[in-house]
């Protein structure tokens, strides 16, 4: 699987938008990006994921770049509640995962 | 629908014991994942099933066992118990294995090793 790079952490005003970088300028055409979340001490929580095109469902919005060696996760209008470790996976290989480090957002009053 | 189970949630054992864990995936997902999390390696893959056969093996020694059940609800096994192996241990199903399907997690298993 390619290697993603993510910010360490990350704050964010509660309201405003979440913009989350990952950088996986490995990734190979058949690759997907996912992003999960974890809570504290809970299991990741699945958010959203992509190919080629931008997605998006009731959580977050996923942007990938044209040349798919980026993406951004979109968190529209962040809550306290979405203080959490946010982890950008690209898989191609089925259900092993290769979690990084993440992106720690900390989402203040 | 029900999502991932995993019981029990919280388990202490002492050095030298062994353990099993249970998951129980989300109706009709066929495969079970699972995964270690420590605060110093952070999430781990550590085997993959799938139709009651191991497709896939992290690095983990073999102290590390699973199976699964013909009902897909999944055991991991840790023989002879080791400080390190305190961990959260995290149990993943999705509908398929091999291609890229998401995984679904359960909200894991605490165990602390005295």
């Amino acid at each position: 699987d390619a290697k993603t790079t993510q910010p360490t952490s990350m704050d964010c005003a509660e309201g405003r938008a979440a913009n989350l970088p990952c950088n996986h300028s490995t990734i190979s055409g058949n690759e997907y990006v996912y992003w999960y979340r974890q809570i504290h001490s809970q299991g990741p929580q699945y958010i959203i994921h992509g190919l080629k095109n931008n997605e998006t469902n009731e959580m977050a919005s996923l942007i990938i770049t044209e040349d798919r060696k980026s993406s951004t996760l979109i968190l529209p209008h962040a809550t306290l509640r979405d203080t959490a470790v946010y982890y950008c996976i690209v898989n191609n290989a089925g259900n092993m995962l290769t979690f990084g480090g993440g992106t720690r957002l900390m989402v203040k009053p | 629908k029900a999502g991932v189970t995993q019981t029990p949630r919280y388990l202490i054992k002492t050095r030298g014991q062994q353990v099993t864990l249970s998951c129980s995936p989300i109706s009709g997902h066929r495969s079970v994942s699972w995964y270690q999390q420590t605060p110093g390696q952070g999430l781990q893959f550590l085997f993959e099933y799938f139709s009651e056969t191991q497709r896939n093996k992290g690095n983990f020694p073999g102290r590390f066992s699973g199976r699964q059940f013909s009902n897909s609800r999944s055991e991991m096994n840790v023989s002879t118990l080791e400080l390190g192996d305190s961990a959260l241990y995290l149990c993943a199903s999705s509908r398929l294995a091999g291609v890229s399907d998401t995984q679904y997690f359960g909200p894991g298993t605490r165990l602390t090793v005295l």
